[in-house]
């Protein structure tokens, strides 16, 4: 079984809608995080969460929101739902120190 | 705001060959990481550099940080095709998420 599983891994839905993208990690890790990422631009952080009663704005939170349900549960949401939110998200998991952060395999949305 | 810029964005290579892929980044860190991620699949970490003339090598890569001049390398050696993919380097500053390389996109042909 992955680390770091995030459901679902593909999903297309309409403009306006609101999704959740679920992330969970068996690898007891405190620090999450979620990324998207885009053709040619690399990662961008959206969220960061470092405990259950931490949650941080990264780089492109606008739009998004996210809620730490548990230590090895973090989900992210689209309120309402606009096609350049086509992307594929990732989640990540750190404990502390230098070690690197590890990814789930992605979920691909695509918003019409 | 931290920015890192990789480059090349895509390097087409034949097997053999050595090549440098270059990560610079604007201000101070002493993290920095290297990963790999094939098409449709996730990233995969290759290696973490923590401190100035720190080199990890493995295999025929090999990453080194100089933190004076905000810059690492990945270096390939005899380059082969099973190393085609796209490499990205990310630095993380105070305690934080990374900031990521836009990545370069490397095709290894025969």
């Amino acid at each position: 079984d992955a680390d770091v599983t995030q459901t679902p891994r593909n999903r297309i839905t309409k403009t306006g809608k609101r999704i959740m993208l679920e992330c969970s990690q068996t690898k007891g890790h405190d620090r999450m995080y979620w990324y998207r990422q885009d053709p040619g631009l690399g990662l961008r952080l959206i969220y960061y969460s470092f405990d259950v009663k931490d949650i941080n704005k990264g780089e492109i939170s606008d739009g998004y929101s996210v809620s730490r349900q548990a230590q090895a549960k973090f989900s992210l949401s689209l309120e309402s739902a606009i096609p350049n939110q086509t992307a594929l998200y990732f989640c990540a998991t750190s404990d502390l120190g230098h070690q690197p952060q590890h990814f789930g395999d992605g979920t691909r949305l695509s918003i019409l | 705001e931290l920015k890192v810029e990789q480059n090349p964005l895509f390097l087409s290579m034949q097997e053999g060959k050595n090549y440098t892929i270059y990560c610079n980044y604007s201000t101070t860190s002493d993290r920095l990481y290297w990963y790999r991620q094939d098409p449709g699949k996730s990233l995969e970490s290759l290696f973490v550099l923590l401190s100035n003339g720190a080199v990890k090598q493995e295999g025929r890569l090999m990453a080194s940080l100089d933190t004076k001049a905000r810059l690492s390398t990945l270096h390939i050696t005899a380059a082969v095709h099973d190393l085609s993919a796209t490499y990205f380097c990310a630095v993380m500053w105070g305690a934080d998420g990374l900031t990521f390389g836009k990545g370069t996109h490397l095709i290894i042909q025969p």
